[in-house]
């Protein structure tokens, strides 16, 4: 099982610039999440999917941020334009989407670290 | 809404015992996780509770108590490689689906 899988790792880009951030969920899990993480506000939830469908956006930053879900097994975060303030670490994670009692914990991706200059 | 409370450091001695909090007050719930996240790797999931009770794995131990919107992590004979943040997660009500409102993590130093 190679898990979740992103790209790029590294992202150095210039203020203004377009950024697109890739995520490919475990095979099988049908919910994916975007996180952002910085070490001010710590893991912040963006926007999650459950069967390719977005489910919860609220905590999407502003227009500039966008996210899609075409299929199961690809999913994308873009921000235009960048500004300095959207450096981050950018987590994907997937999981299972039935909840109840069983555990269905997330598993995460290596994530993308952004650096907008 | 969703407000989780957790240390922000702790400090242990290796082959101590070290004991993590974590306070919760949510709208909805529907179990409890706790992961850890070396530095510059992602978080990988450690226990879950759903309800009352100690789950023990191995070294690791987690507590819930849902009345009192509290639960901890227990970390037994310490090893320098726990040296990690650990983050309390809050899983939303079952028809929010999968979706888990983090903690701001405990950074944990295990010293020698």
């Amino acid at each position: 099982d190679a898990g979740v899988i992103q790209s790029p790792r590294h992202e150095v880009t210039e203020m203004g610039q377009e950024v697109t951030l890739r995520c490919k969920p475990i095979s099988g899990h049908n919910s994916l999440f975007w996180y952002r993480q910085t070490m001010m506000r710590g893991l912040e939830l963006l926007i999650y999917f459950n069967n390719n469908v977005p489910i919860d956006d609220s905590g999407m930053p502003e227009d500039r941020f966008s996210a899609k879900m075409p299929n199961a097994s690809f999913s994308t975060l873009k921000i235009q334009p960048s500004e300095p303030r959207d450096s981050a670490v950018y987590f994907c994670a997937s999981s299972s989407a039935r909840a109840g009692l069983a555990v269905y914990e997330q598993y995460f991706g290596p994530g993308t670290r952004l650096t907008v200059t | 809404g969703q407000n989780i409370d957790q240390p922000t450091e702790m400090t242990a001695t290796e082959g101590a015992i070290v004991q993590i909090n974590c306070t919760y007050q949510t709208s909805g719930f529907n179990g409890l996780f706790w992961y850890q996240q070396h530095a510059g790797e992602a978080p990988t999931f450690l226990s879950y509770n759903v309800l009352d009770g100690l789950e023990e794995k191995g070294r690791f131990s987690s507590f819930l108590s849902r009345s009192k919107g509290y639960s901890y992590l227990l970390l037994k004979e310490l090893q320098m490689k726990d040296s990690a943040s650990y983050l309390c997660a809050v899983r939303d009500t079952e028809a929010a689906g999968n979706k888990l409102t983090f903690g701001g993590g405990t950074r944990v130093l295990v010293k020698p």
